[in-house]
């Protein structure tokens, strides 16, 4: 089993309209991170939310963490062709060492 | 602004040769990561690094793959005799401190085994 899965695997939007990606995990955990990836490019921190945080906002994105179901989601909002990229969700976990570890990523189309 | 930069940017190689790709981190970064992404699939942890040593490793970091830091900037991930199987994109990664925090990404290093 694996620590951060998302849901949904891909995401196909018309632009300007609102893009949710649910992230959800198994053990305790630090913080939770979400990370975007552009096609071949190597990937870029987004937000991240502490595990005594419910949500935070950072521009058009909103992230929100629910420890007692072990889930995290991103929305990005008025969302652009520009935000096409696969999103990640990442976690820090005392009982995992001072690695982060990744999702399997949802893949988000925004047509023009 | 500081980035992660990896060398090379795609290296080809044939089955059995040895292979060492290289980073550079964050100066003031202590701890040192490679992950790897095999094409469209999740992110995999391999290494963890800090105080010159491996702190974590995974199963895929088995005795083909090795890290050190030679000198006070490069960080090196060789793996000795490569498979079809290590064909991938490799990442280094950088952060300040453990169990917490932003993590940096180098660009990938492409490496394809034929």
């Amino acid at each position: 089993s694996q620590q951060g899965e998302e849901d949904p695997q891909a995401l196909s939007i018309q632009e300007g309209e609102n893009a949710t990606m649910n992230c959800s995990y198994k053990t305790s955990i630090n913080n939770l991170q979400w990370y975007r990836q552009n096609s071949g490019r190597g990937l870029v921190h987004l937000i991240l939310i502490r595990s005594n945080e419910r949500e935070k906002h950072s521009g058009r994105l909103r992230v929100t963490l629910d420890t007692s179901k072990k889930s995290s989601s991103l929305l990005i909002t008025a969302s652009r062709a520009a935000d096409t990229a696969s999103y990640f969700c990442a976690t820090d976990s005392y009982d995992a060492g001072n690695m982060l570890t990744f999702g399997g990523g949802t893949r988000l189309m925004v047509k023009p | 602004e500081p980035e992660v930069t990896q060398t090379p940017s795609h290296q080809v190689t044939q089955m059995g040769q040895e292979v060492i790709l290289r980073c550079v981190p964050i100066s003031n970064h202590l701890y040192f990561y490679w992950y790897r992404q095999i094409l469209g699939q999740k992110v995999e942890f391999l290494v963890s690094f800090y105080n010159n040593e491996i702190s974590e490793k995974s199963e895929i970091f088995d005795d083909q793959f090795s890290v050190e830091r030679p000198d006070g900037s490069n960080f090196t991930l060789k793996i000795r005799s490569t498979k079809l199987e290590d064909s991938a994109m490799y990442f280094c990664a950088s952060r300040v401190t453990g169990y917490t925090g932003e993590l940096f990404f180098g660009e990938g290093s492409r490496l394809t085994v034929l």
